[in-house]
This record gives C-alpha cells, sequence and structure tokens, in this order.
C-alpha cells in the first residue's frame, strides 16, 4: 500500500525561524518518487522538488532544503529564515516509479509565518 | 504560472444534477490527471487519460467520469451530484503517461459547492 504522513496539522513560526515539515510515506516498491507542492491561499499546487528512490542526497535550494533518509522513510523539507510570504500548505506526494498514474498526497502541513 | 487553466472557477449545483470541469495545458502535455480535495485534506487522485483513454482510476464512482480530446484538453464529469462531491477540483498536466518521473504541473482548480 502507498501511504504518506504528515502529522504535523499546523505550525506557526515566527519570522525568521527555521521550520522543518515532516513528511513520512510507506511503499513497497523500490522505485518511487517524492515530491513536495506548496499550495498558497489561491489553491494552485506549486511544484517544489522531486527525489528519485535511488537518489539519497539532500538538496538546498536557497532558502528551501530537503533531507531523504529511506531508513526512516522520511523525506523533511525545511525553511530557513522563514518568511510571510512562505505562509501556505504543504504537501508531501508519493508516485511510483514505473507503473501507476497516481500521485499519493499527505493531508498536508498549514504554515502560518507571523511578521 | 502552470499553463494549465481550469474552467470554471466556481460552480454551485443542486444534488442530483450533473457538471462538467474543464482543464487544458498551454505547454503540449499529453497526459492529465484529476484531483478531488476535499476541504482541509490532501488531493485525492480520480482519473488519468493519455491518448484520449483512461490509464489508471482511484477509488470514485462510475459517476464520475472524464474525456481527452485529440489537443489534451480534458472534461470531467460528475452525474448525479452528492453532498460530499463540494470539494476543489484540480486538473494535473504532464508528459509521457505513467510514471512518477513525469513531473505534474497542476492548475488553480475549480471550487465545486453542492447544496
Amino acid at each position: 500500500a502507498q501511504k504518506v504522513t504528515q502529522a504535523q496539522t499546523e505550525i506557526s513560526v515566527v519570522e525568521k525561524e527555521d521550520v522543518t515539515l515532516d513528511c513520512v510515506y510507506e511503499t513497497r516498491d523500490t522505485t518511487y518518487y517524492l515530491f513536495w507542492y506548496k499550495q498558497p491561499p489561491s489553491g494552485e499546487l506549486v511544484f517544489l522538488i522531486r527525489r528519485n528512490s535511488f537518489d539519497e542526497q539532500n538538496e538546498i535550494s536557497g532558502r528551501y532544503s530537503w533531507n531523504f533518509q529511506k531508513s526512516t522513510s522520511s523525506f523533511n523539507f525545511t525553511i530557513t529564515a522563514s518568511q510571510v510570504v512562505d505562509s501556505a500548505v504543504y504537501f508531501c506526494a508519493l508516485a511510483h516509479g514505473t507503473t501507476g498514474n497516481q500521485f499519493y498526497f499527505g493531508t498536508g502541513t498549514s504554515l502560518t509565518v507571523i511578521p | 504560472e502552470t499553463g494549465v487553466t481550469q474552467s470554471p472557477t466556481h460552480l454551485i449545483k443542486t444534488r442530483g444534477q450533473q457538471v462538467t470541469l474543464r482543464c487544458s495545458s498551454q505547454s503540449g502535455h499529453n497526459t492529465v490527471s484529476w484531483y478531488q480535495q476535499a476541504l482541509g485534506q490532501g488531493p485525492q487522485f480520480i482519473f488519468q487519460y493519455y491518448r484520449e483513454e483512461e490509464n489508471g482510476r482511484g477509488n470514485f464512482p462510475p459517476r464520475f467520469s472524464g474525456l481527452q480530446f485529440p489537443n489534451y484538453s480534458s472534461e470531467l464529469n460528475v452525474n448525479a451530484l452528492e453532498l460530499d462531491d463540494s470539494a476543489l477540483y484540480l486538473c494535473a498536466c504532464s508528459l509521457g503517461g505513467a510514471g512518477g518521473r513525469n513531473e505534474q504541473f497542476f492548475g488553480p482548480g475549480t471550487r465545486l459547492t453542492v447544496l
């Protein structure tokens, strides 16, 4: 079974604080992809990152960084020096590597950055 | 901007009615997936269309149906609307059919309210 768990429903931080959003996934596939999407109030899901199951190297993009650990089936997302514009709902998603068509989304973490 | 458009933006229907939602991509993405996102939840996969045929389906009843046209645009049809069908309907466009290797670009969604 494919499943994504985002245990943090809501997080509030003060501007410039660092914040980590947790994502734990379940899959029997050996080849799979993990994603993070941002959903601002407008509703459109904005792609942030995709990682495949064979690449555990952590990635940094500006203030964003991702920590992928297969040993704990986690793909956590950290925002450094948070800004008000980071306020949104963040979704972690899992997809099959070569078969199947659907993305499995977690329930999302609502992040509020307080100025 | 993902280049994916959806219409209408908002829609109000009553129980038992039928609704058609539309999705198009400016970027020539040949695969369209539809998701239902209830309030406070992550998107749930409804189905995917590739080469004008259904190419995978989630756990949704047959009253949810779709079409894909030669220009890759797509429609989602829902018959016999129920109150629980109230949700944000998202369309996602990608290239090449199955597999998480293909990033999905999401539209802004259609907010459907069933009274």
